[in-house]
C-alpha cells in the first residue's frame, strides 16, 4: 500500500519567514494530494490539494509543488504569521475521495 | 449549514462493551470514512465508504465494523474494545474533492 513520509516533524520560524515542509510517497499511482492544517483541540481542514496534472498551484500565502518523477511534494506557507501555528499533514490518494493515506504530521510554530 | 457530526463527543468505556460511535453529513456526499489519531501516528484510515453498501478496508481495520445504510450516515462499531483502541477519532466525507472532517470523539476504553 501506499506510504507517506513528511519532514520535518517540528518547524520553528520567526513571523515573516517562509516554511516548507516536504512529504514523499510510494505508490505511483497516487495522484491526489490534499495538505491540511489542525489547530490545537480543534479537527483538520483542507486548506489546499493538487492532482498530477500540475506541477504547482498557489493559494495567496499557500503554494504547493509536485515533483511525480521524484514523489515527493511539498507546502511553501510565505509571510508566515502566528495564526500559521498548527500542525499540517498532508495526505496522498489514488482519487480524491478515496483512501487517504496521511504523513505523520509537522508542528509549526511561529514566534511574533 | 454544511456539516459532519459526531455522537458522543467523548466516551469513556470498559473493556468489552460493544460501542457504536455515529456520524452523519448533511452535504449529500458519496465518500465517507473514519480515522483514528493517535500521538505520534497522526491520522490512519480505518474504513471508507464510496457509496451506500459500499465500504473497504483502511489502513488498521481490526477490531472495527462500518455499515453505510444511508449515503448521510456512517457509523463505526467497536464490538468488544479493547485498551488498544483508545484514540482520537474522526469521521470525514467528501464530494470527491478533499475531506470535511468531523469534529471528532474521544474515546477511553479501560
Amino acid at each position: 500500500g501506499e506510504n507517506v513520509e513528511q519532514h520535518p516533524s517540528t518547524l520553528s520560524v520567526q513571523e515573516g519567514d517562509s516554511a516548507v515542509i516536504k512529504c514523499t510517497y510510494s505508490d505511483s499511482a497516487s495522484n491526489y494530494f490534499p495538505w491540511y492544517k489542525q489547530e490545537l483541540g480543534k479537527r483538520p481542514q483542507l486548506i489546499i490539494d493538487i492532482r498530477s496534472n500540475v506541477g504547482e498551484k498557489k493559494d495567496q500565502r499557500i503554494a504547493v509543488t509536485l515533483n511525480k518523477t521524484a514523489k515527493h511534494f511539498s507546502l511553501h506557507i510565505t509571510e508566515t504569521q502566528p495564526e500559521d501555528s498548527a500542525v499540517y499533514f498532508c495526505a496522498a490518494s489514488i482519487r480524491a475521495g478515496n483512501m487517504l493515506t496521511f504523513g505523520g504530521g509537522t508542528r509549526l510554530m511561529v514566534k511574533p | 449549514e454544511a456539516q459532519v457530526t459526531q455522537n458522543p463527543r467523548y466516551l469513556i468505556t470498559v473493556t468489552g462493551k460493544k460501542l457504536t460511535v455515529t456520524c452523519s453529513q448533511n452535504m449529500n456526499h458519496e465518500y465517507m470514512s473514519w480515522y483514528r489519531q493517535d500521538p505520534g501516528l497522526g491520522l490512519r484510515q480505518i474504513y471508507y465508504s464510496m457509496n451506500v453498501e459500499v465500504t473497504d478496508k483502511g489502513d488498521v481495520p481490526e477490531g472495527y465494523k462500518v455499515s453505510r445504510k444511508e449515503k448521510r450516515n456512517f457509523p463505526l462499531i467497536l464490538e468488544s474494545p479493547s485498551p488498544n483502541q483508545t484514540s482520537l477519532y474522526f469521521c470525514a466525507s467528501s464530494p470527491a474533492v478533499g475531506q470535511f472532517f468531523g469534529p471528532g470523539t474521544r474515546l477511553t476504553v479501560l
